[in-house]
């Protein structure tokens, strides 16, 4: 099946580091992508990590993907107020032959200043 | 290079019309998928176009319907509106049939009352 959860809130203090967690069930993902949210926007990209892959760091961002457990996390370091928003993660089955994302519900990101 | 743009931003409709939302692709993107998003949500796949031709259909019915011009841009049709249909419509772009990241637009929210 295709299925991807996530916790729905998070709340951290300024300078603190962020960790958002995800779990998806489909292991033919070749992808598997994180989404930022802000209020009445579209999606942002963050970053990926291909799924041969067990981590993934750029600047701020650390994806770690543990495949076995199908766990996905993206820790954000030194978490701002300007990182308060929604995050998604999605993973990108391949059975069918289309390329569709399947995300998560979201985990709503609060930055306490 | 452009980013992909979404028209209108905002539309009121009541149940029983039609809406048809608009996409421009990226520039050398020749994937456009349509996802749905309601209120507290994760965004859900409607459909897929790859040079003009459907590939690949979430779980929505026929009433949702599509269309993917030459030069890439795409039109989503949602015909005997219901109250349901609520949501922010999103549409993401891709090149290479969307096997590479999906770069989303700013998104429509279509109201039905």
């Amino acid at each position: 099946g295709e299925d991807v959860e996530q916790s729905l809130f998070l709340s951290v203090r300024e300078g603190d580091s962020s960790v958002i967690n995800c779990t998806y069930t489909d292991s033919s993902s070749t992808y598997l992508y994180w989404y930022k949210q802000e209020p009445g926007a579209g999606l942002q990209l963050l970053t990926y990590i291909f799924s041969n892959m067990d981590m993934k760091q750029d600047q701020r961002l650390t994806v770690l993907l543990n495949k076995k457990d199908k766990h996905l996390s993206l820790r954000i370091a030194d978490t701002q107020t300007g990182d308060s928003a929604i995050y998604f993660c999605a993973e990108t089955p391949t059975t069918s032959g289309t390329y569709k994302y399947i995300f998560g519900t979201g985990t709503r990101l609060k930055v306490l200043a | 290079e452009t980013g992909v743009t979404q028209s209108p931003t905002h539309l009121i409709k009541t149940r029983g019309q039609q809406v048809t939302l608009r996409c421009s692709s990226q520039s050398g993107h020749n994937t456009v998928s349509w996802y749905q998003q309601a209120l507290g949500q994760g965004p859900q796949f409607i459909f897929q176009y790859y040079r003009e031709e459907e590939n690949g259909r979430g779980n929505f019915p026929p009433r949702f319907s599509g269309l993917q011009f030459p030069n890439y841009s795409s039109e989503l049709n949602v015909n005997a509106l219901e109250l349901d249909d609520s949501a922010l419509y999103l549409c993401a772009s891709s090149p290479n049939s969307g096997k590479e990241t999906q770069y989303f637009g700013p998104g429509t929210r279509l109201l039905v009352l």
